[in-house]
């Protein structure tokens, strides 16, 4: 099992930009979660899914949206990009909530200019 | 809300040096207890967790912690630590989501470094 992908590593984006973070888990996970990490301040949840077609906000939903029409997939759009959200993103997924492990992809590093 | 408190932002050790990062949360109800650990450009991996039975927890590379529910504490022990160590340790306390789901609230992260 590759566990959870996210594409791209790395990406700088113009303010008023737009893109779409990947993320991928082959686990048959029905969980999935968007964090994003700033330093010094731990990570906090963007959106999360329970399962294809059912998305919910987290703590800090606003300038994303997410969809989850697959099991596997979980991309997070970016529509108007702002300095504000320069940070590294994490997507998780778990087989069940309640307090199952979340298993975590290797992050997008994005920059907002 | 629930919080978690994680009050060592940066450690240095030397090898061999034995370890402790403390960890305090906020929330009265039932919790799940996590240490992740983030290895110098690797994504965040599962160090231990507590969910219920014995408050004292073994995770992997000789890793323990201790829950305390009296005082709110899940801190991070390990005997000796290695070179290998040097990562930036997360605490985290789970709490369900209305959607469903549960949501991690992690501390803000103990920097760990060690030297030869």
């Amino acid at each position: 099992n590759a566990g959870v992908t996210q594409t791209p590593k790395f990406r700088i984006l113009k303010i008023g930009q737009s893109m779409t973070l990947q993320c991928t888990q082959d686990m048959n996970h029905n969980y999935m979660y968007w964090y994003r990490q700033d330093p010094g301040m731990g990570l906090k949840l963007i959106y999360y899914s329970v399962g294809a077609g059912i998305t919910d906000k987290g703590e800090v939903p606003n300038g994303y949206n997410v969809s989850r029409s697959t099991t596997e997939d979980f991309p997070l759009r970016l529509e108007l990009a702002a300095p504000s959200q320069t940070s590294v993103y994490f997507c998780a997924s778990s087989y069940y909530g309640g307090g199952e492990t979340q298993y975590f992809g290797p992050g997008t590093r994005l920059l907002v200019l | 809300a629930q919080s978690v408190s994680q009050h060592n932002h940066h450690v240095i050790l030397s090898e061999a040096a034995s370890l402790e990062l403390g960890c305090n949360y906020s929330y009265g109800g039932t919790v799940n207890l996590f240490w992740y650990v983030q290895y110098p450009g690797q994504h965040l991996q599962l160090l231990l967790k507590y969910f219920s039975g014995d408050p004292l927890v073994k995770g992997i590379k000789g890793f323990e912690a201790e829950f305390i529910k009296s005082k709110f504490s899940f801190n991070l022990r390990k005997p000796s630590v290695q070179w290998s160590d040097t990562a930036e340790y997360f605490c985290a306390v789970n709490v369900g989501l209305t959607g469903g789901g549960n949501k991690l609230t992690f501390g803000t992260g103990t920097q760990l470094k060690v030297e030869l």
